[in-house]
């Protein structure tokens, strides 16, 4: 079957680095995708990774190794807006994305 | 302002109900999705259209339809509504149907 696994909570301070990790389980793959939830609100796209390695984006990086089904979002310089939730999610051989139940984010002062 | 628009934002229903869920983007983007978000649950995937004129199933299809007569427009029926169906409902759009979804505002529906 398929399946994404992220921790359901971590706590990080402000101004420190936090790694959330995701493994995922999906039939074929076409990428890996990053999404940052504050509460109430709609998920926005941070990140896309297809191939092995490191993209980095300001604050954001995203990292993928497809031979252990792995990525993690690596978040540095922590601000208290960065308190969301971050929703791994895989997509398939059919284009359809599976979606982990999100990590929720807490930054303390 | 581009984007998704759906309506209501929020509703309470009384079970046995048919419910209308409008959904509505200006991107032109060819794939519509509707996803719903429960607590403890990753997004799951209700109904999905590639382009005007399709529509397929997603992971919970059962009591929901969806029709998909033009680009913009993504409407998700509830035929008769049940306390299960309680949950918050988004819209999102794809262009070219990439990973990269844009998401509506939400629809938070109760069923009692």
């Amino acid at each position: 079957g398929q399946n994404i696994d992220q921790p359901t909570e971590m706590t990080a301070t402000e101004g420190a680095i936090v790694q959330i990790n995701c493994t995922y389980q999906t039939s074929g793959f076409n990428g890996l995708f990053w999404y940052q939830q504050h509460a109430g609100e709609a998920p926005t796209f941070l990140s896309y990774n297809v191939l092995d390695g490191l993209e980095e984006k300001g604050r954001f990086s995203s990292f993928l190794s497809r031979s252990k089904g792995y990525s993690y979002l690596l978040l540095k310089e922590l601000q208290m807006k960065d308190s969301a939730s971050y929703l791994c999610a895989g997509m398939d051989s059919n284009y359809q994305l599976i979606w982990g139940a999100g990590t929720k984010l807490i930054i303390k002062p | 302002i581009a984007g998704i628009t759906q309506a209501p934002t929020s509703q309470i229903l009384a079970a046995g109900r048919r419910m209308t869920l409008r959904c509505t983007q200006d991107m032109r983007h060819n794939a519509m999705y509707w996803y719903r978000q429960d607590l403890g649950l990753g997004l799951r995937l209700i109904h999905y259209s590639n382009t005007a004129g399709t529509t397929g199933k997603g992971e919970v299809p059962d009591g929901y339809s969806v029709s998909r007569a033009n680009t913009d427009d993504f409407p998700l029926t509830l035929a008769s509504a049940v306390p299960s169906q309680t949950s918050v409902y988004f819209c999102a759009s794809s262009d070219k149907g990439t990973g990269e979804l844009f998401f509506g505002e939400g629809s938070r529906l109760t069923v009692l």
